[in-house]
């Protein structure tokens, strides 16, 4: 069965600051990974995507993901986080049917 | 180009009453989904449809919970009667179904329900 675990619940972070959020995964078949974010009062936006080929991907606003098949693990980083950044963000997978599974997100505070 | 729509944005409503939630999804959209996202948790997939037909409701507390895509296009999320647990966000996302693995979803800004 499809799951996702995020280990991470409140980061607290000062600006500028390095940013690594924990992803990891189970799923038997072709594994399509995600990250959303959720900025206060906006719906879940898509930061990045990982379908195959280079497993380091890069999303928007200095996102990046490294996709790691041998730890199951698809972990968001950013060299230096801003103030803006502060957002729930939810890693996902996709089943066989293209429906999402998401983690439990990782709420992130960045103090100015 | 205009996203998914939902309305209403918020609804309180009391312990066994019914209510009805609405999604629009981006225009040529095929596949539509909807999720339950539960205070404190990741959304959970209810039920998905492709144009007007239903490709996975196996989440889909269907005692309760129904939804329908008539003309594969709109469609409506219904609870009847309403439980305290239900209270959550019911997010909407779209996607052009374009291949399997290759597809983005697109959220809507979810309905907030609040059962009293």
């Amino acid at each position: 069965a499809q799951s996702v675990s995020q280990h991470n619940h409140h980061v607290i972070l000062s600006e500028a600051a390095s940013l690594e959020l924990g992803c990891n995964y189970s799923y038997g078949g072709t594994v399509n990974l995600f990250w959303y974010v959720q900025y206060p009062g906006q719906h879940l936006q898509l930061l990045l995507k990982y379908f195959s080929g280079d497993p380091l991907v890069k999303g928007i606003k200095g996102f990046e993901a490294e996709f790691i098949k041998s730890k199951f693990s698809f972990n968001l980083r950013k060299p230096s986080v801003q103030w803006s950044d502060t957002a729930e963000y939810f890693c996902a997978v996709m089943g066989g049917a293209n429906n999402l599974f998401f983690g439990t997100g990782t709420r992130l505070t960045v103090i100015p | 180009e205009a996203g998914v729509a939902q309305s209403p944005r918020y609804k309180i409503i009391e312990k066994r009453q019914s209510v009805a939630f609405w999604c629009n999804p981006i225009s040529g959209h095929a596949t539509l989904y909807w999720y339950q996202q539960i205070l404190g948790q990741g959304p959970k997939l209810l039920i998905q449809f492709q144009n007007n037909g239903v490709v996975d409701d196996s989440q889909l507390p269907k005692d309760r919970f129904s939804a329908e895509r008539l003309k594969g296009v709109d469609s409506t999320l219904k609870i009847q009667p309403a439980k305290l647990e239900d209270s959550a966000v019911y997010l909407c996302a779209s996607s052009l179904a374009t291949g399997v693995g290759t597809d983005t979803q697109y959220f809507g800004p979810g309905t907030r329900l609040t059962v009293l």
